[in-house]
């Protein structure tokens, strides 16, 4: 059902840097609904990561950032470590479903 | 310290019941939106309900087709999620998930998740 759609998988070598797109619509992040992002390690309950104009919670490090432009978003991680390697899922809500939609998660290799 | 603990997952047979529940500490339940959020095994997140403060329920349609009611005791400050004709699709880690910010609006997220508990639907 996703109607955010994000690359399956990326993936980078420590320290450098990469992008997880979050494709939508004018009924979601084009209509200006708030968009966010979550991570998910394996094992764990996912974690708010930022969300807005890259507001993040305590203890989440500046190197994650959030842009949007349009109908998509993206999330860039910068000086990639190894405790990064995750799940990753946008979220926005969507006014003609009425409902909350996840992207379909993109997996983050750290090489 | 927000903290949300569920319960109430485990093997059923399709076309069983299970009610899930949610205790919240750390926070006062009614004060906030609610959702309940799914994860089937090796998949990725499903939104499956939400309850505003003023009791306002929304479903995600498509994989609740009219089964599951989501609701909350507010003396034991506690949401739950009655789901009803259970099948194989509904087997999944269950997660309890405050909202905060308004549906839609710029800001809008879910800022705490529990840990889950598992459904597994199986004959």
């Amino acid at each position: 059902q996703s109607v955010l759609t994000q690359p399956p998988s990326v993936s980078g070598a420590p320290g450098q840097s990469v992008t997880i797109s979050c494709a939508g619509s004018s009924s979601n992040i084009g209509a200006g609904h708030g968009v966010s992002w979550y991570q998910d390690l394996t094992g764990t309950a996912p974690k708010l990561l930022i969300y807005d104009h890259n507001s993040r919670p305590s203890g989440v490090p500046g190197r994650f950032s959030v842009s949007k432009s349009g109908t998509s978003a993206s999330l860039a991680i910068t000086g990639l470590q190894a405790e990064d390697e995750a799940h990753y899922y946008c979220l926005s809500y969507d006014s003609s479903l009425s409902i909350w939609i996840f992207g379909g998660g993109t997996k983050l290799t750290v090489l | 310290q927000v903290q949300l603990v569920e319960s109430g997952g485990g093997v059923v047979q399709p076309g069983e019941s299970l009610r899930l529940a949610c205790v919240a500490s750390g926070l006062t339940l009614s004060s906030y939106g609610m959702h309940w959020v799914r994860q089937a095994p090796g998949k990725g997140l499903e939104w499956v309900a939400f309850l505003e403060t003023n009791l306002r329920s929304e479903y995600n349609v498509d994989c609740v087709k009219g089964r599951f009611t989501i609701s909350r005791d507010n003396s034991k400050n506690t949401l739950y999620l009655q789901m009803n004709r259970l099948t194989a699709d509904d087997t999944a880690v269950y997660f309890c998930v405050r909202n905060r910010g308004d549906p839609g609006v710029p800001g809008n997220h879910f800022d705490s998740w529990g840990r889950g508990t598992l459904v597994t639907v199986s004959s």
